[in-house]
């Protein structure tokens, strides 16, 4: 069974450009949720995507943006960067049915 | 809106000795309530969860959790830690399988020989 893999690891942006983010689920999972953790806080609920639509969002702006495709694997994409960006990103797949989460290791993006 | 606290942000424990991490909730139904782990550079692990049912609840390496809904907590405890439970513990907590999870602040536990 494949966990759940994110890319890149790590990654340097300057301020006003734009990334893209990459998770696979894990595997027979359907449902993918993106999280962003700053530096000595918790998880934060950015939006989940179920059947390649969004299914809920957190309180980010639109330049917060995904994707989903029909192998369950989705995207990340943030316009415009902004310092305060600057976190580790985090992709959890799960099952509808079932909820429980699992994550991937993160994408660590340092905005400069 | 549902959040989650976690008062201690930093606890040291000797190998051997009992912990408890607390955790109290704010959430206008019956929550779903979650502890996770998180090593250094790591993403997160479930250690165990409560859905309904028996309030206390076992998780994985030795872990458990008490559910108390009239104090609004979720408290982790393990009886014995080693030095390899070292790492930052979340505590969540969701409305319903599908939803989101609204995470604490984390513990960060330093276990010291």
């Amino acid at each position: 069974e494949t966990g759940v893999t994110q890319s890149p690891t790590h990654l340097i942006k300057t301020r006003g450009q734009q990334v893209t983010l990459r998770c696979s689920s894990q595997s027979g999972h359907n449902t993918v949720s993106w999280y962003q953790q700053a530096l000595g806080q918790g998880p934060q609920f950015i939006f989940q995507y179920y059947r390649e639509e969004e299914n809920g969002r957190g309180n980010f702006p639109p330049r917060f943006s995904g994707l989903q495709f029909p192998n369950y694997s989705s995207e990340l994409n943030v316009n415009a960067l902004e310092l305060d960006d600057s976190a580790l990103y985090l992709c959890a797949s799960s099952l509808w049915s079932n909820g429980e989460l699992f994550f991937g290791e993160g994408s660590r993006l340092t905005v400069l | 809106a549902q959040s989650v606290t976690q008062p201690d942000i930093h606890i040291t424990v000797s190998e051997g000795a009992s912990l408890e991490l607390r955790c109290n909730y704010s959430y206008g139904a019956t929550p779903y309530l979650f502890w996770y782990v998180q090593s250094p550079g790591q993403g997160l692990q479930l250690l165990l969860k409560y859905f309904s049912g028996d309030t206390l609840v076992q998780g994985i390496k030795g872990f458990e959790a008490e559910f108390k809904r009239s104090q609004s907590s979720f408290n982790l405890r393990k009886p014995s830690v080693h030095w390899s439970d070292a790492a930052e513990y979340f505590c969540a907590v969701g409305g319903a399988l599908t939803e989101k999870l609204t995470f604490g602040t984390g513990t960060r536990l330093t276990i010291i020989p």
